[in-house]
């Protein structure tokens, strides 16, 4: 069974603080790890596509680190914005020839002003 | 591009009748994706096309759901005859596959389904 997990499953900051989330992934036949944001009452936008160990993105005030041999990404978020209230998705793609994902349940993150 | 195209944007139906969920992917993206969101589970992928052609149908519910790609820019999903335990949000997401690479999902705005 192939499962992503994400933590933790909510979380509550206030404006300024910087976090960061978890997502645990199999190591094995890894081929992609996707990050997405998912606002309320919109649709899920894609942050990161990583594929390579050791891989860190960054966009803005959000980055992301990759370690594919313990099959862990983190996502971090500096000085976080009440823009920054979503959900974040993280989202596995193995090896072969099926591209679908294997999505997280999310880490919902509310950002108090 | 106007990006992904759903529609309609809502649907409310009685049960046992049939809906139909319409998807315009992003033009040139060769892979489409029809998703499921639920509370209990999350985005769920229900079938993914390739090429148009169905590879992985594994998370469609039952007989009750198919899903066709008859070209590259249309792609229909129905559901016959509809439960309310289908209510939920439908979304199709579209991306480019080339050289083996996962490339990013782009995301339709989705349709609420509602059946009564």
């Amino acid at each position: 069974i192939l499962n992503v997990e994400q933590s933790p499953q909510s979380l509550h900051v206030q404006e300024g603080d910087s976090t960061n989330f978890t997502c645990s992934f199999p190591s094995s036949n890894f081929y992609a790890l996707h990050w997405y944001r998912w606002e309320t009452a919109k649709s899920p936008e894609a942050l990161f596509v990583m594929t390579l160990n050791g891989d860190e993105k960054k966009k803005g005030r959000i980055s992301a680190t990759l370690n594919t041999k313990e099959g862990y990404s983190y996502l971090y978020i500096k000085g976080s914005q009440p823009e920054d209230s979503a959900t974040y998705l993280c989202a596995f793609g193995r090896t072969g020839n099926n591209r679908k994902l294997i999505w997280g349940l999310g880490t919902s993150l509310a950002v108090n002003p | 591009d106007a990006g992904v195209i759903q529609s309609p944007r809502h649907e409310v139906t009685e049960m046992g009748q049939e809906v139909t969920l319409r998807c315009k992917p992003i033009s040139g993206h060769n892979s489409l994706f029809w998703y499921r969101q639920t509370m209990m589970r999350g985005l769920e992928l229900l079938i993914y096309f390739n090429n148009n052609v169905p590879i992985d149908d594994s998370g469609m519910p039952e007989d009750r759901f198919s899903a066709k790609m008859p070209n590259a820019s249309f792609s229909t999903l129905k559901i016959q005859p509809s439960e309310p335990r289908d209510s939920a949000v439908y979304f199709c997401a579209s991306s480019l596959d080339s050289s083996g690479v996962f490339w990013e999902q782009y995301f339709g705005p989705g349709t609420r389904l509602t059946v009564t």
